[in-house]
C-alpha cells in the first residue's frame, strides 16, 4: 500500500498523559499536513510542513502540541498533558510538490480517546 | 467564517436518484475541493475546481462554481448504495491548508 499511513490507529490514554502519533506520507510528497476532526464536524487544520520546515501552525495548536518532521519524510504529532477535550480523530495528509496540484491525500487517522 | 457551509446537513434519497449538495463561502479562494468520507475508506479527494473554472465533471460527479455568488454545488447522478457517506467542501486559500465545512451526510436507500 503506497498511501498515507498513520500509527497507531487507536489510542486510549488517561488525562495528563503524553501521546505521540506518527504519519508516513506518500514517498514523493514533500508537503505534509495535520488535521483534527471531532464527531459531526469537518477536519480542522493544525499544521503544515514543506519538507522538514514547519511553515504554518493553527491557533488550535496550543503549547501542549508539537509536531516534527525531522528529515522531511515521516512526521510525529505529540500531545503533552492530554485533556478530555483532546479526544478526536487526528488526520495526516500529504500532497506533491507545489507544481503537482493541491489535492491532499489523507491517511486513515488516529482516533484518540482521553479518559 | 472562513469555512464553507454545506447545505443540506443531511440528505436521504433512493438509489438511482440524483443527489445535489451545496457549499457557500465568504472569502476569496484559489480553488475549491470536494471530499468524501466514509468509515471504510476514510477521507478521499473527489474533485477540484479552480477559481477560474465554472464546471467540472468526473464520472458521475458534476461540480459547479459561481465565484460571484461564492457558492459551489456537487451533483452525484444515478446514486448507488456505495455513495452513502459524508461529503465536504474544502476551500484552498493559498495558505497551503484546506478549510473544511461541516459536511453533508448522504444516505442512499436501496
Amino acid at each position: 500500500d503506497t498511501g498515507v499511513s498513520q500509527d497507531p490507529r487507536h489510542k486510549i490514554t488517561k488525562r495528563g498523559q503524553n501521546v505521540t502519533f506518527r504519519c508516513d506520507p506518500i514517498s514523493e510528497h514533500n508537503r505534509l499536513y495535520w488535521y483534527r476532526q471531532t464527531l459531526g464536524q469537518g477536519p480542522e487544520f493544525l499544521t503544515y510542513f514543506q519538507n522538514e520546515a514547519q511553515l504554518e501552525k493553527s491557533r488550535l495548536l496550543s503549547d501542549r502540541f508539537s509536531a516534527e518532521r525531522p528529515k522531511g519524510s515521516f512526521s510525529t504529532l505529540e500531545i503533552q498533558r492530554t485533556e478530555q477535550g483532546d479526544s478526536a480523530m487526528y488526520l495526516c495528509a500529504s500532497s506533491p510538490p507545489l507544481a503537482g496540484g493541491d489535492e491532499q491525500f489523507f491517511g486513515p487517522g488516529t482516533r484518540l480517546t482521553v479518559l | 467564517s472562513q469555512q464553507g457551509e454545506e447545505d443540506p446537513q443531511a440528505l436521504s434519497i433512493q438509489e438511482g436518484e440524483n443527489a445535489t449538495m451545496n457549499c457557500s463561502y465568504k472569502t476569496s479562494i484559489n480553488n475549491l475541493q470536494w471530499y468524501r468520507q466514509n468509515s471504510g475508506r476514510g477521507l478521499v479527494h473527489l474533485i477540484l475546481i479552480r477559481s477560474n473554472e465554472r464546471e467540472k465533471h468526473s464520472g458521475r460527479l458534476r461540480v459547479t462554481l459561481d465565484t460571484s455568488k461564492k457558492s459551489s454545488s456537487l451533483l452525484i447522478t444515478a446514486s448507488r448504495a456505495a455513495d452513502t457517506a459524508s461529503y465536504f467542501c474544502a476551500l484552498f486559500q493559498g495558505a497551503q491548508k484546506l478549510v473544511f465545512g461541516q459536511g453533508t451526510r448522504l444516505t442512499i436507500n436501496p
